[in-house]
């Protein structure tokens, strides 16, 4: 069965500190996404990456690094936390980026709350 | 050009009532269009998907209708049941791009 697993449901961290959000598929594929969910604002792509090592800026990257140093694991890193980072963080990941039968699978996503 | 626009953002429905979600988008480029759906604490997973060479597709309850000319599609889901609360977001891509995503709509049936 498909699977998409992140580090932790729920974190609580304060301003400042840095903070380190991982994810690994177990499908082999070859995108993976950081997304975040905001009431209203739906799913923003922050970063995401088509292969080892390489990485891509999505709409929202301000204030956020990832690492994919192996092809199962993307981490996402808050090099230091503000309050308006408080969100839901969803990982995701896809064959291809985009297009017919590429669907996104998404792990169950991290609640990050910055005080 | 890159943004697909989604409405209502939150939506009440009666059981059995037909659920109409809609988007909008303005690249004509765009080739692929899914709807995933998101239930309280657990990631978006694809509902079902449609390519502009059909003006309509079914699955069960579920049926997206597109209209190329209006540059709209949508979400249908005929005898809605409170099993089908849920967020729904649509999205958009061209060839092999990333998708883009609408906002999202929340859906609650009532018993």
């Amino acid at each position: 069965d498909v699977k998409v697993t992140q580090s932790s449901r729920y974190l609580v961290k304060r301003t400042g500190e840095k903070v380190f959000l991982e994810c690994v598929q177990d499908m082999d594929h070859e995108n993976m996404f950081w997304y975040r969910q905001d009431p209203g604002l739906g799913l923003r792509l922050i970063y995401f990456s088509y292969d080892v090592k390489m990485k891509e800026k999505g709409d929202i990257p301000e204030g956020y690094s990832v690492s994919r140093e192996k092809k199962e694991r993307f981490s996402l890193i808050l090099e230091s936390a503000s309050t308006n980072q408080t969100s839901m963080y969803l990982c995701a990941s896809s064959l291809l980026a985009g297009g017919p039968g590429n669907e996104q699978f998404f792990g169950p996503g991290t609640r990050l709350t910055v005080l | 050009q890159q943004q697909v626009k989604q409405s209502p953002q939150s939506l009440i429905v009666q059981k059995g009532g037909i659920s109409i979600i809609n988007c909008a988008y303005e690249n004509t480029a765009f080739d692929y269009f899914p709807w995933y759906q998101q239930f309280p604490g657990k990631g978006p997973a694809l509902l079902i998907a449609i390519r502009p060479d059909v003006s309509e597709k079914k699955e069960g309850r579920f049926t997206i209708s597109f209209n190329k000319s209006a540059k709209q599609f949508s979400l249908h889901i005929m005898d809605s049941q409170p099993g089908d609360s849920a967020t729904y977001f649509c999205a958009a891509s061209r060839g092999n791009y990333q998708l883009i995503w609408g906002a999202g709509t929340k859906l609650i049936i009532k018993p």
